[in-house]
C-alpha cells in the first residue's frame, strides 16, 4: 500500500526567508501524481502545487517550488520570501493513477509558523 | 465562478443518530470525493464518485454511504454515529475522466456527543 510521510510536525521561518518542507512516499507504481496542499485555520484545503511523476522538471508556482527526486521517493516543498499569509498546515499527498482510482493519500502534515 | 460548497458548516449530533452532509462541485466537474479529517491528522479517503457511479471506497464501515445525483452534487450519509466519527468532513471535486487535481470545499465540522 502507498504511504506518505511528513517527518516535520512543525517548522518555523522568519518572514522573507526561505523554508523547505519534507515529504517522502512509498509506492511500487511508476506513474502517479504528487501534491502539496495548504490548510489555513479557516480549514479549507488549498492546492499549492502539483507534480506529475513522468515529468523530470520540478514544478514551480510563483514563490513555491518542489524538489522531486523520483528514485529517492522524495518530494519537498520550498517556499521563498515567506509571508505571514503562508502560515498554515501543509499536507503532502499522493494520487495513484492505476484503475482510474484518483483518491488522495495524505501525510500527517507540517505546521508552518512565520515569525514577523 | 463558485468553488466547491458544502453544507452545513457545523453540526452537533448524539451517538446513534444519523447525519447527511451535502456537497456541490465546481460547475463542470463530474467527480466528487469525500474525506474524513480527524483533528491533528491528514485526511482519510472515504468515497469517490464519477458520473454517479462509485469509483473508489476507503477503509470505512458500512455505516458510511454516499451517492451522487444527476447534477453531480453528492451526499455523504453516516448511520449509528459514534464518538469517533467526530471530524472535519471534506468534499473535493475534479473534472474526472483522467483529471487528477481535486479542489476542496470548506468542510463540515461534525461533533458527536
Amino acid at each position: 500500500a502507498q504511504t506518505v510521510t511528513q517527518s516535520q510536525p512543525e517548522m518555523s521561518v522568519q518572514e522573507a526567508e526561505t523554508v523547505t518542507l519534507s515529504c517522502t512516499y512509498d509506492t511500487s507504481e511508476s506513474d502517479y501524481y504528487l501534491f502539496w496542499y495548504k490548510q489555513p485555520p479557516s480549514r479549507q484545503m488549498i492546492l499549492v502545487i502539483r507534480q506529475e511523476a513522468y515529468k523530470q522538471q520540478n514544478a514551480t508556482e510563483n514563490r513555491f517550488s518542489v524538489n522531486f527526486q523520483k528514485a529517492a521517493k522524495s518530494f519537498s516543498l520550498k517556499i521563498s520570501d515567506s509571508q505571514l499569509g503562508d502560515a498554515a498546515m501543509y499536507f503532502c499527498a499522493y494520487s495513484p493513477i492505476k484503475d482510474s482510482n484518483y483518491q488522495l493519500i495524505w501525510g500527517a502534515g507540517t505546521k508552518l509558523i512565520i515569525k514577523p | 465562478d463558485a468553488g466547491v460548497t458544502q453544507s452545513p458548516t457545523h453540526l452537533i449530533k448524539t451517538r446513534g443518530q444519523h447525519v447527511t452532509l451535502r456537497c456541490s462541485p465546481i460547475s463542470g466537474h463530474k467527480s466528487v470525493s469525500w474525506y474524513q479529517q480527524v483533528l491533528g491528522q491528514g485526511p482519510q479517503f472515504i468515497f469517490q464518485y464519477y458520473e454517479k457511479e462509485e469509483r473508489g471506497r476507503g477503509n470505512f464501515p458500512d455505516r458510511f454511504s454516499a451517492r451522487q445525483f444527476p447534477n453531480y452534487s453528492s451526499e455523504l450519509n453516516v448511520n449509528a454515529l459514534l464518538l469517533g466519527d467526530s471530524a472535519l468532513y471534506l468534499c473535493a471535486s475534479s473534472l474526472g475522466g483522467g483529471a487528477k487535481t481535486q479542489y476542496f470545499g470548506p468542510g463540515t465540522r461534525l461533533l458527536v456527543l
